[in-house]
């Protein structure tokens, strides 16, 4: 199985600042066609995850700007320019590689 | 717009038994993937496995073999999650969710407690 790592756990972020939160997988995610196979989530308090960063740097419809994914390979990254309070929550990667899925542990963004 | 929608909470004894059920909507039910992921108490998420819409082929994930099984009423677009002779450590929530166009999931149910207390 394919074991993902996140970092850091938690996160305090004050408003306005940037953040960033990285995942590395024990296998290269890099598929022949191209693509990494790294989605972002992420899950507020009481509710379930919504899927952020598809392919590892694709933002899904209605995700705003300000959050982008890059990296490649075995090693990602969450990246928020300037958070703001609705951001808050924990953020998971998980590759989509092969079965079985896999995500990284959380990392929970606080904001202050 | 595509919406999972996921039967209640559920409180049961040792040795019962549970059926979860995701009914969909907003998109072709047999179209995609639809996956099952477990969130136990304090824990991170944990996919569970995941069962073709076409063909009603379900894939288990190791650890969910036996006790779990995943099944499909395709007339009504639902799917289900039903948990045999339950234990406490099946105390969790638990999600369905759709398969993404490059797998993955793309849309959650809201998710179903299931409580198993004496």
């Amino acid at each position: 199985d394919i074991v993902m790592t996140q970092s850091p756990l938690p996160l305090p972020v004050t408003p306005g600042e940037p953040a960033s939160i990285s995942c590395r997988s024990s296998q290269s995610l890099l598929h022949s066609n191209g693509y990494n196979y790294l989605d972002w989530y992420l899950q507020k308090p009481g509710q379930s995850p919504q899927l952020l960063i598809y392919l590892a740097s694709n933002r899904t419809s209605g995700v705003p700007d300000r959050f982008s994914g890059s990296g490649s390979g075995t090693d990602f990254t969450l990246k928020i320019s300037k958070v703001e309070a609705e951001d808050a929550g924990t953020y998971y990667c998980m590759q989509c590689l092969q079965t079985p899925l896999t995500f990284g542990g959380g990392t929970k963004l606080e904001v202050k | 717009q595509v919406q999972l929608v996921q039967s209640g909470s559920e409180l049961k004894k040792p040795g019962a038994s549970v059926t979860v059920s995701c009914e969909a909507s907003g998109y072709t039910f047999t179209a995609y993937a639809l996956n099952w992921v477990r969130r136990a108490p304090g824990q991170g998420l944990e996919w569970m496995g995941w069962i073709n819409t076409k063909t009603g082929n379900p894939t288990y994930a190791q650890g969910f073999t036996g006790r779990f099984v995943f099944s499909l009423d395709t007339s009504v677009s639902t799917a289900y999650l039903h948990i045999n002779s339950l234990e406490a450590e099946d105390s969790a929530i638990y999600y369905c969710a759709k398969g993404g166009r490059y797998g993955g999931t793309s849309h959650w149910g809201q998710g179903t407690m299931v409580a198993v207390s004496s």
